[in-house]
């Protein structure tokens, strides 16, 4: 499946912090989504064989990476305390994607002090 | 822009009750349209889809009917189950957007009673 590391973390305001996320097997496809409390996610960029090929309404310190090993990062740098979130991580192959399935992690929670 | 609407939560049911969990949406053009569901301690889940107009998307007892015409897809099972107890999203994605951009709705927490 999915994993994401870590599952908690808390920073100051300011810091910058990378989540990771190891993909499932064979999925060339990847996704970061922003979920606050008592929201659903949203949409923050998407990879696909290594670049950025889709992103949503998030400014540019939100960066990210995606590795030939299956396994990408994502970068918030200068982080606001609106950043305080469970990011989410999601995966997928060709077919799967353009079916609407993707595989999510279960997510790592961030909170900015 | 694009957007999804479902009905606030959360939800208690006894065993056995049928469920209805409203979503509407907002979009250009014929979006697909997801129910995902998230479970306790597990990541969120592709339930159901339906990608045109009048399809019937099902699994697992539950189903969800694209209606173009009153721009909906609600999401019903005619007896639930303990173990139905999740959160419930309902997605779409636009005909513009790369596969991995869908647009969630807030979620519905259900609870179901023995």
């Amino acid at each position: 499946g999915v994993t994401q590391s870590p599952t908690h973390l808390i920073k100051t305001r300011g810091q910058q912090v990378t989540l990771r996320c190891s993909s499932q097997s064979g999925h060339n496809t990847v996704s970061w989504y922003q979920q606050a409390l008592g929201q659903g996610p949203q949409f923050i960029f998407q990879y696909y064989r290594e670049e950025e090929n889709g992103r949503g309404n998030f400014p540019p310190r939100f960066s990210g990476l995606q590795f030939p090993n299956d396994s990408s990062e994502l970068n918030v740098n200068a982080l606001e305390l609106d950043d305080s979130a469970l990011y989410l991580c999601a995966s997928s192959s060709p077919g799967q994607g353009r079916d609407g399935e993707l595989f999510f992690g279960e997510g790592s929670r961030l909170t900015v002090l | 822009g694009d957007s999804v609407t479902q009905m606030e939560g959360p939800v208690t049911l006894s065993e056995e009750a049928c469920l209805t969990i409203n979503c509407t949406y907002t979009a250009t053009g014929y979006p697909s349209l997801f129910w995902y569901v998230q479970y306790p301690g597990e990541g969120l889940q592709l339930l159901l889809k339906a990608t045109k107009a009048d399809d019937k998307g099902s699994n697992k007892g539950f189903e969800a009917t694209y209606r173009k015409e009153t721009t909906s897809f609600h999401l019903e099972k005619g007896s639930v189950q303990v173990s139905d107890s999740a959160v419930y999203f309902c997605a779409l994605r636009g005909r513009s957007g790369s596969q991995g951009n869908l647009i969630f709705g807030k979620g519905t927490k259900l609870s179901v009673k023995p």
